[in-house]
C-alpha cells in the first residue's frame, strides 16, 4: 500500500513570508496526490490535487504544488501567507481507484503577525 | 446542499458500552468513508463503500461495523467502545471524480 510522510509537524511563518510544506510519498503504483487543510475544529478540505499532466498543479487560496515523480515528492508552496492560512495541512495520496487514502500526520503552519 | 453531515458532534461513553454514528450526504455520492483522526497520525481509513449495500476494510477496521442500507447514509457502529477509539471521525464521500468531501467531524470520548 501506498504511504505518505509529511517531513515537518509544526511549521511557524511570519505573515507574508513564504512557505513550502513537504510531502513524500511511497507507492508502487500510479498515484492520485492531495492536499487538504483543516481549520480548527473543522473538516477538511481540498486545497489542490494532481492526478496527471502538469506538474505544477495550482489551488485555492493561492496555494502550488509541484509533483515531483523521481523524488516521489509533492511539496506545497505558498509565496506570501496570511494570517488566515494558519491551520493544519494534511497531504494525501491514493492509487488510481481512489479508494484506499492514506494520510500523512499533518503539518500544522502557524502563521505570526 | 447541505453536503456531508454527521450526527452526533460529541459524545462521551463508558468502556463497553455500543453506539452509531450517522454519516449523511445529498450529493447522491456513490463511494462514501469512514476515518478517524489521531493527534500525530492523521487521517486513517476505517472502512468505506463503494455503493449502496456495499462495504469494505480499510487500513484500522477492528472494533468497528459498518452499513450501507441506502445510498445516502453509511453508519458506523461500535459495538464495545474502548478507550483506544477515543477520536475524532470523519466521514466522506464522493461522485466517480476524485474529489472526497468530509463531513464537520464527531469527536468521541470513551472513558
Amino acid at each position: 500500500a501506498q504511504s505518505v510522510t509529511q517531513l515537518d509537524s509544526q511549521v511557524p511563518v511570519f505573515e507574508e513570508a513564504p512557505v513550502e510544506l513537504r510531502c513524500n510519498y511511497s507507492s508502487s503504483v500510479s498515484v492520485y496526490l492531495f492536499w487538504y487543510v483543516q481549520y480548527p475544529n473543522q473538516g477538511l478540505q481540498l486545497l489542490l490535487k494532481y492526478l496527471s499532466g502538469s506538474t505544477l498543479v495550482k489551488g485555492i487560496n493561492g496555494f502550488e504544488a509541484e509533483f515531483n515523480k523521481s523524488q516521489t515528492s509533492f511539496h506545497l508552496r505558498k509565496p506570501s501567507v496570511h494570517i488566515s492560512d494558519t491551520a493544519e495541512y494534511f497531504c494525501a495520496v491514493s492509487d488510481a481507484r481512489n479508494n484506499d487514502m492514506r494520510f500523512g500526520a499533518g503539518t500544522r503552519l502557524t502563521v505570526k503577525p | 446542499n447541505a453536503g456531508v453531515t454527521q450526527t452526533p458532534k460529541f459524545r462521551v461513553l463508558k468502556t463497553g458500552q455500543s453506539m452509531t454514528l450517522l454519516c449523511a450526504q445529498d450529493m447522491n455520492h456513490e463511494y462514501m468513508y469512514w476515518y478517524r483522526q489521531d493527534p500525530g497520525m492523521g487521517l486513517r481509513l476505517i472502512h468505506y463503500s463503494v455503493g449502496e449495500g456495499t462495504t469494505a476494510k480499510g487500513e484500522v477496521p477492528d472494533g468497528y461495523n459498518v452499513s450501507r442500507l441506502k445510498k445516502q447514509n453509511f453508519l458506523l457502529g461500535l459495538e464495545s467502545a474502548a478507550p483506544s477509539q477515543t477520536s475524532v471521525y470523519f466521514c466522506a464521500s464522493r461522485a466517480t471524480t476524485d474529489t472526497q468531501y468530509f463531513g464537520p467531524g464527531t469527536r468521541l470520548t470513551v472513558l
